[in-house]
């Protein structure tokens, strides 16, 4: 089945600082791959996504990148401020006929140090 | 428009029995999806259900059950409880199939 590799596990940068987390998959047939951010106490919120037949995505200070031939997809963060500092989950589709089946990484620790 | 809900927020229960736990999906949507996270084993999903149906279920022992109500709203049970049990319990909407999972505060489950 669908196996999601997330690195690095934490992560520790310097405000004004770029972040990137990179995930990579198993499953060729996945086709949609959201990110979402974890605060404490709260569940996990979407912040971007990006489908297979996209290279590439930017919303003001976060990009994500899609590799298909390599099956990796990585969150890059720029101009980071203390409130990016939360647990960021990657996540890929399982390939399906139907359903909405979502395998997800094991998270990464970012702490933005002001 | 509001998000996901769901109730309790917190619960405590003690192991053999049962609990029921209640999701709220985002007005409109059809799908809803449940997800246990827990430290060790990060989120992992249980199953989903779109128009009452349950199209997918994750491997999980049978103990764990759901059902969907006409009005997309959802329950997700867990007889027999176990000390393993406790986790944080994530319900996510959406519209359907390749559409966007929005999630909502989860009910945090512990079993003494």
């Amino acid at each position: 089945g669908e196996n999601v590799e997330q690195h690095p596990s934490t992560l520790s940068v310097q405000e004004g600082d770029s972040a990137v987390i990179k995930c990579t998959y198993s499953d060729s047939a996945s086709n949609y791959f959201p990110w979402y951010k974890q605060e404490l106490g709260k569940g996990p919120q979407l912040i971007i996504d990006i489908r297979s037949n996209v290279g590439e995505k930017k919303d003001q200070r976060i990009a994500v990148t899609l590799n298909k031939t390599a099956k990796h997809f990585s969150l890059h963060i720029t101009e980071t401020q203390p409130e990016d500092s939360a647990v960021y989950f990657c996540a890929a589709s399982i390939g399906q006929n139907y359903g909405q089946n979502f395998v997800f990484g094991p998270g990464t620790r970012l702490s933005v140090l002001p | 428009k509001a998000g996901v809900t769901q109730t309790p927020r917190y619960l405590i229960k003690t192991r053999g029995q049962q609990v029921t736990l209640s999701c709220s999906p985002i007005s409109g949507h059809r799908s809803v999806s449940w997800y246990q996270q827990t430290p060790g084993q990060g989120l992992q999903f249980l199953f989903e259900y779109f128009s009452e149906t349950q199209r997918n279920k994750g491997n999980f022992p049978g103990r764990f059950s759901g059902r969907q109500f006409s009005n997309s709203r959802s329950e997700m049970n867990v007889s027999t409880l176990e000390l393993g049990d406790s986790a944080l319990y994530l319900c996510a909407s959406s519209l359907g199939q390749g559409t966007t999972q929005y999630f909502g505060p989860g009910t945090r489950l512990l079993v003494l």
